[in-house]
């Protein structure tokens, strides 16, 4: 069965920050990997989707890459924003199924 | 397209009631998909639909649950009866086939329900 783990669970950084968010998986044989975002009280909404084919996909201030072989993946965002603020979620696709991370919960203050 | 559409978004009742959730998956959508939210276990798969037949309910967890999709358009996840430690938040996502390419995944904004 695979497992999605993201680390850490809460990040707080000031306004304008880099940052990188992660995301790791124990079983390789994905078919993809997508990154959502969660704001409170709301459902999830997919921000990137990486092809078990592809190393990386970008949107605007957020890169999202894959590493397969060794089970990791990673969010950049660029310059962010006090709208970034959110719970950001992996998750990855194999054996008919997505495998949810139980997220990073972003705070960037202004 | 209005996206996944839930109902309700909050649902209050007693122990031992029926709760039916219902949801309206984006149009031309043929994969279906049930969550359940908590702080304590995330978000769990509990039930999905492809072309409206249930193809993987292991996820649900006692026989109190029930889920349907009568037709492409609509489907209906119940509980009954319902206990307190069904409260949380169940969310309905839809996809187009094959959800393992580059179909993303949709969410609806998820039924709050609480049972006292």
């Amino acid at each position: 069965k695979q497992e999605v783990t993201q680390i850490p669970a809460a990040l707080s950084v000031p306004e304008g920050e880099n940052l990188v968010l992660n995301c790791s998986f124990t079983d390789s044989a994905i078919y993809n990997l997508q990154w959502f975002r969660q704001d409170p009280g709301k459902g999830l909404t997919s921000l990137l989707l990486i092809q078990s084919s592809q190393r990386e996909q970008t949107s605007g201030r957020l890169n999202a890459s894959l590493d397969k072989s060794s089970g990791r993946s990673t969010l950049y965002i660029a310059a962010s924003q006090p709208g970034d603020s959110a719970t950001y979620l992996c998750a990855a696709y194999n054996f008919n199924k997505f495998y949810f991370g139980s997220g990073t919960k972003l705070n960037v203050k202004p | 397209d209005a996206g996944v559409i839930q109902s309700p978004r909050h649902e209050v009742t007693e122990m031992g009631q029926e709760v039916t959730l219902r949801c309206k998956p984006i149009s031309g959508h043929d994969y279906l998909f049930w969550y359940r939210q908590t702080m304590m276990r995330g978000l769990e798969l509990l039930i999905y639909f492809n072309n409206n037949v249930p193809i993987d309910d292991s996820g649900m967890p006692e026989d109190r649950f029930s889920a349907k999709m009568p037709n492409a358009s609509f489907s209906t996840l119940k509980i009954q009866p319902s206990e307190p430690r069904d409260s949380a938040v169940y969310f309905c996502a839809s996809s187009l086939t094959p959800p393992a390419t580059n179909e993303k995944l949709f969410f609806g904004s998820g039924t709050q329900l609480s049972v006292l």
